[in-house]
Formats: structure tokens, sequence, C-alpha cells
């Protein structure tokens, strides 16, 4: 069965500080990747995506961004992070080039920008 | 490009009590339809979804949901809620072919005793 991972649970980091969130994904080969954010009783925003190895688009032009190095690792990253940056990240996966479009969630990290 | 619409941002309703959260899309190419729950401090899980077929979907949890196309709607049932069922109901679209699913802005659900 597949299974994904996220690390850390929860982060408190300062203002200016680099951020790594990591996202690793057993089970299955080339999955399509996504990180969301979704700040506190809102929604959630899509922040980037990967369809494969070396392949990100980007949905919001801002300090983060994100890599995949692997075929079933996905990585957020930020060089100075913002107050703005605070929320609740989740990363998902989905079934890549079968036409099956459900999104599978990680557990999250909570980040708080202090 | 496709919106999806969640009309409450909060449901309150007694236990054993019906339910119904409603969602509205907008969409000029054909969709797939999801709903997800979130429970606190947790990662979304899939409820049920529509592809093609048959209009009314079951999901997880005795929900079920009905496609209608002409209202542009996909709202979810339950006919009786537990305290369980506490927790963020997120409806979803996606374009067929595509990979960036839309969600809404999510409809809490607190179950009273």
């Amino acid at each position: 069965s597949q299974t994904i991972h996220q690390w850390p649970a929860t982060l408190v980091q300062p203002v200016g500080s680099p951020l790594s969130l990591e996202c690793t994904v057993e089970g299955t080969s080339n999955p399509n990747l996504y990180w969301y954010r979704q700040a506190a009783g809102r929604g959630l925003q899509l922040l980037f995506y990967s369809v494969g190895i070396g392949q990100i688009s980007s949905e919001v032009p801002q300090n983060l961004s994100a890599s995949r190095p692997q075929d079933r690792q996905f990585i957020l990253s930020s060089k100075k992070l913002l107050l703005s940056d605070s929320g609740f990240y989740l990363c998902a996966w989905s079934v890549g080039g079968t036409g099956r479009y459900e999104q599978y969630f990680g557990p999250g990290t909570r980040l708080t920008v202090t | 490009a496709q919106s999806v619409t969640q009309l409450d941002s909060q449901v309150p309703v007694f236990e054993e009590a019906p339910v119904e959260l409603r969602c509205n899309y907008s969409s000029s190419v054909s969709v797939y339809l999801f709903w997800y729950v979130q429970y606190p401090n947790q990662g979304l899980q899939l409820l049920l979804k529509y592809l093609s077929g048959s209009t009314l979907v079951k999901g997880i949890n005795g929900f079920e949901a009905e496609f209608n196309k002409s209202q542009t709607s996909f709202h979810l049932r339950k006919p009786s809620v537990h305290i369980s069922d506490t927790a963020e109901y997120f409806c979803a679209v996606i374009n067929t072919g595509g990979f960036k699913t839309i969600f809404g802005a999510g409809t809490r659900l607190f179950v009273k005793a």
C-alpha cells in the first residue's frame, strides 16, 4: 500500500531563517506531487506541483521554492522566512498519467514564524 | 478556469440529525468532483468522488453526494450525523486531463450532542 510521510510535524522558526520541509511517498512510482498551504480558518492554496523529477510548476510567486530530486521526494524551501509564511503545509500525491485524480495527503507540518 | 464555492462556512447540527453541505462549481470544461474531510491537525482524506456514471455517489462514513450538471452543484449529505463527523469538509474540482485540483474554502461541520 502507499504511504506519504512529511516532516517535521511542527516547526517554530524566526523571521529571516531558512526553511526545508520534506515529503516522501512510498509504494508508488512517478506520482504527481503537490505542496499546499492552509492558513488558519482558510482553504487550501496550491503552492507547487510536479509531474516528474526536476519538473516544478509554481502557482504563487513568493519567497518559497520547491524541488524534486528523486521520483518520490518533494522538498519545500525558503531562504528567508516571512511572518506571512506561517501556516499548515500539506504535501499530497496523485497517481500520474492514469486518469485517477484523487489526491492523498500527508499529515502536514505546522509552521509558526516568529 | 474553474472555481468552487462552498455556500456555508459553518454548519452546526445536532447528533442524529440529517445534514447537507452545499457546493457549487464553475467551469467551462468537463470536470471531476470530490469531497474531502479534514480532522483537526491532520491532512485531508477523500470522502467520495464523481468521475462519470450515476450522479449519486456514495462514500465512506455514510456520506453521499449528488452531481447536478444543470445546477453545477455537488452537495454532500448524510441522513444521520455522529459526534465523530465534526470536521472540516472541502469540495474540490479538477478538469479532465488536468493536474491542478481547485478546492473550496471549506465548511466546518459541528455536531452537537
